[in-house]
């Protein structure tokens, strides 16, 4: 993944508004996604995954979009609560030896409730 | 419904010396996954294995880490020689055979070399 530094992307959304966190992949070969949720001091917890042959997935209160042609992944949260604030990250997936698979994940983007 | 777990989940030590991680996946999830996540950045591979067999090391993975996993269930990450390059948050996953890349992380071990 790229690096950044320690100010993550941040999105501010009102109590009830719907949130969409947008993410860039680099490898066109990835053949699925997932998007993880980690709030501090915690590891990630699986949000929403997504295959290389769908576009749309939804889930309880999210949905993700893959755009393949531009490399990109959205995750969409509708109603947004103060319990969703947290740092989001997309991971792309890249098969290992004996089927494992390395997760690279992207910059995270700090999502804030306002009440 | 036990997760995955990790001990200890916080470790202060000393430049130089030499700390060890354990890890213990959910039951009859046979991979096993460590990354390393720094402040305001996305966790980065490290190694995977499959059931006891170490397949997958980064060149992240310098000579002073090891990892082991010797009956095919819990696993230990360990650093010799600290630096304080290593500080970081230590996390380690699992998933059974055959769940695509749906990884279920335990809640780290944060490590502060001084």
């Amino acid at each position: 993944g790229e690096s950044v530094g320690l100010h993550l992307p941040t999105l501010s959304v009102q109590e009830g508004d719907n949130s969409i966190i947008n993410c860039a992949y680099s490898n066109s070969a990835s053949d699925y996604f997932i998007w993880y949720k980690q709030e501090s001091g915690k590891g990630p917890q699986f949000i929403i995954d997504i295959r290389s042959n769908m576009d749309k997935r939804q889930g309880q209160r999210v949905t993700v979009l893959l755009n393949k042609t531009v490399k990109h992944l959205s995750l969409q949260i509708a109603a947004t609560q103060p319990g969703d604030s947290a740092v989001y990250f997309c991971a792309e997936n890249m098969g290992l030896t004996g089927g494992g698979n390395k997760l690279t994940f992207g910059t995270g983007t700090q999502l804030k409730v306002e009440l | 419904d036990t997760g995955v777990s990790q001990d200890p989940r916080h470790k202060i030590t000393k430049r130089g010396q030499n700390v060890t991680f354990r890890c213990d996946p959910i039951s009859e999830h046979n991979r096993l996954y460590w990354y390393r996540q720094t402040l305001g950045q996305g966790p980065e591979f490290l190694t995977y294995f499959q059931n006891e067999a170490q397949l997958e090391k980064s060149r992240l993975l310098s000579d002073r880490f090891s990892a082991e996993r010797p009956k095919g269930s819990f696993s230990t990450l360990e650093i010799q020689r600290t630096e304080q390059g290593d500080s970081a948050m230590y996390l380690c996953a699992s998933s059974p055979q055959g769940a695509a890349g749906k990884q279920y992380f335990g809640p780290g071990t944060r490590l502060t070399v001084t």
